[in-house]
This record gives structure tokens, sequence and C-alpha cells, in this order.
């Protein structure tokens, strides 16, 4: 069994360009789910995918945040117009059932 | 509001010796889960152990275990016969729902 993978490990941007990053989750696992860890802090919840559906959002994922599971398998996480304080560690997290989330390496991104 | 609170940012322990970390947790629902996860400074997080709160029995994986006072909302973790590889940021997170929700992380320094 794979484990969870996140692309790219790093992205160094320049404030206002837009980000896209890839999550692929244990295989079979139907939910999947994203979190924002900034330096010295504990993740955070953005937002949960079961199958295909999102199903919840956190008030963090502002309007130029967007994510996407299209077949219920890989998630993108997409980032528009970044800015400096978009600048953390997103991390993705998949499960079978609900009571236990495995995490992925994490994707770390500067916002120059 | 769902809380987690770790009122330990750093302990050290020497190596072959116990520590224990505490977390104290607040939540409203009557069904949940509580888990420590381990973050090593390569930042993967990794799944140390797991109690369901309808469980009185306190869980055990090898040389770690927990104390689960569900009164007092604690859930402390022990570590036994401390290894250099123990070195890392803990987190105690918990879940009612689908949403994790982290502490603010304890490092532990293991001293040879």
């Amino acid at each position: 069994d794979t484990g969870v993978s996140q692309n790219p490990r790093h992205k160094i941007t320049k404030r206002g360009q837009n980000v896209t990053f890839r999550c692929d989750p244990i295989s079979e696992h139907n939910r999947l789910y994203w979190y924002r860890q900034t330096l010295g802090q504990g993740p955070e919840f953005l937002t949960y995918f079961q199958n295909e559906a999102q199903l919840e959002k956190s008030r963090l994922l502002s309007d130029r945040f967007s994510a996407e599971r299209p077949k219920g398998s890989f998630s993108t996480l997409e980032i528009q117009r970044t800015e400096q304080g978009d600048s953390a560690m997103y991390l993705c997290a998949s499960s079978f059932t609900a009571d236990t989330q495995y995490f992925g390496p994490g994707t770390r991104l500067t916002v120059l | 509001a769902q809380t987690v609170t770790q009122s330990q940012p750093e302990m050290s322990v020497q190596e072959a010796e116990t520590v224990t970390l505490s977390c104290t947790y607040d939540t409203s629902e009557s069904d949940y889960y509580l888990f420590w996860y381990k973050q090593p400074p390569s930042r993967q997080m990794i799944l140390v152990i797991r109690q369901e709160a309808y469980k009185q029995q306190n869980a055990t994986e090898n040389r770690f275990s927990v104390n689960f006072q569900k009164a007092a909302k604690s859930f402390s973790l022990k570590i036994s016969d401390s290894q250099l590889g123990d070195a890392a940021m803990y987190f105690c997170a918990q879940l009612p729902g689908e949403k994790l929700t982290f502490g603010q992380g304890t490092i532990l320094t293991v001293h040879p």
C-alpha cells in the first residue's frame, strides 16, 4: 500500500501568480482532506471530499482557493493571485473510514 | 468550539527514559476519536496512536501508550524507553466528524 503522495514538494512563486498542487490519496480511500500548516503551528482544516463531492469548506478557504477531485481519485488545490500570507505547508490526508486520516509529505509554498 | 490544548511547547528526555506529553481537548460531541501524530523534521505527519472515545481501555502501540481521562477531557501520551528517533514535534488531535482539530504541538528532544 503506497502512502499519500503530494506534488510538488516545494513551490516558490511570486506574489500574484497562480499555483496548483496535486494530492494522490491511498488507493481505495474515498475521503480526501486538505489542511494548511504555518510554521510552528498545528495544521488547520481547509476542505474535504467524499468521492467527487466537496462536502465542507473552512472559512479559511477564501475565494482565491479552489479544490477539485474530479474522478474521486486525485485532488488539486489551486490558489489564485497568491499573497505572502499564503506561504505555508499544504497537507493532504486520506481515509477509508471517517475515523483515521493518513497524511502525505506536504507541499511547502513560499510566496515572494 | 472544538479546541485542543497542549500546554508544553517543549519537552526533553534522556535516551531510554520515559516522558509524558500532555493534552486536553474540548468537544461537545459524544462520539469522537483522539490521536497523537508525530512530525519529524522532514515534516511528514505520522500517526502514532489512536483512541476511540467510547472505549475505556487506554490504547497502546509498542512503546507508546495513552492515559485517556474522558471526564477530565485529558489525553496524555507516554513514550517509554525513548529513542533518538522519537525526536519530533508531537501533535494531539481530536476528530468529531470529519475535521481533525490539532493542538499547537510539543517539540520533543531526546538526549543521548
